[in-house]
C-alpha cells in the first residue's frame, strides 16, 4: 500500500529560525493536504496542494507540491512559540477517498 | 455553528469492558471517518462511513472493533473486551461530500482511551 514518511521525525528551533518539513511517498500523489496537531490537539487542516509545482503561502508558510507530484514540502519562516506542534502531511488513496496520514514532524520552539 | 463534536473526551475503562465512542458530525456532513492515533504516532484510518453505511472498514481490526452510522444519531465506534493496547486517541472527521472538498477534513476533539 501507500506509504508517506515525513522527514525529520523531529526538530527543535531558537524563535526566529526557519523550519522545513518533508514529505514523500513512493507512488504518485492525487493531492497533498497539510495538518497541524498541537500537544494534546486534534489535526487541524491548514491547506490543500493539487496541481504539479504548486506553491501556496499563508502568511510565514509556505507549501510546495512537487513536478512529479510525490513529495511535498512545508517550510516555515521565522518560527515563533505558536509554532509547535506537530505538523502531517496527508493524501487520499483509492477510490473510497480515505486519507492516509504521514508520519508527522514534531516541531519544538525555544526561545 | 458546532463542528464535528467527539464525546467522551475522556474514558477510563478496565480490561475486558466495553468503549462506546461518538462523533456528531457537522452539520450537513454525511460522511464520517474514525481514525486512531496512538501515542507518539501518526493518525491511521480505521472506517469510513456514509449514513446507515460502512464504505471503507479496511483499517478497522476484524475482531472486537465495530462502527455504525445510523439514519438518526451520532456515529459509534464500539471496541468490545478492551486491551492494554486500544489505548489511544480517537478522532472523527466528517465531510459533506465523498470527495474532499478544498477545505479537507474537520476533525473533532477526539476521545482520549485509557485502558488500565
Amino acid at each position: 500500500g501507500q506509504q508517506v514518511m515525513q522527514i525529520p521525525q523531529y526538530q527543535h528551533v531558537q524563535e526566529g529560525e526557519d523550519f522545513t518539513t518533508y514529505c514523500n511517498s513512493s507512488t504518485t500523489l492525487s493531492n497533498i493536504q497539510w495538518y497541524k496537531q498541537r500537544p494534546g490537539g486534534h489535526p487541524v487542516f491548514l491547506i490543500q496542494l493539487v496541481k504539479s509545482g504548486e506553491v501556496k503561502k499563508q502568511k510565514r508558510l509556505t507549501f510546495q507540491f512537487g513536478e512529479a507530484k510525490k513529495n511535498s514540502s512545508l517550510h516555515i519562516t521565522a518560527t515563533q512559540t505558536t509554532d509547535v506542534g506537530t505538523y502531517f502531511c496527508a493524501s487520499h488513496t483509492g477510490t473510497a477517498s480515505k486519507l492516509t496520514f504521514g508520519t508527522g514532524t514534531r516541531l519544538q520552539v525555544t526561545l | 455553528n458546532a463542528g464535528v463534536m467527539q464525546n467522551p473526551r475522556h474514558l477510563v475503562r478496565r480490561r475486558g469492558q466495553e468503549a462506546r465512542l461518538r462523533c456528531s458530525p457537522m452539520k450537513g456532513h454525511s460522511h464520517v471517518y474514525w481514525y486512531r492515533q496512538l501515542p507518539e504516532e501518526g493518525l491511521k484510518f480505521m472506517v469510513y462511513l456514509q449514513k446507515e453505511n460502512i464504505i471503507d472498514e479496511s483499517g478497522m481490526p476484524k475482531e472486537r472493533f465495530s462502527a455504525e452510522f445510523p439514519k438518526e444519531g451520532p456515529s459509534i465506534l464500539r471496541i468490545q473486551q478492551v486491551v492494554r493496547g486500544d489505548s489511544a486517541a480517537y478522532f472523527c472527521a466528517s465531510s459533506p461530500s465523498r470527495n474532499s472538498p478544498p477545505h479537507g477534513y474537520t476533525f473533532g476533539s477526539g476521545t482520549r482511551l485509557t485502558v488500565v
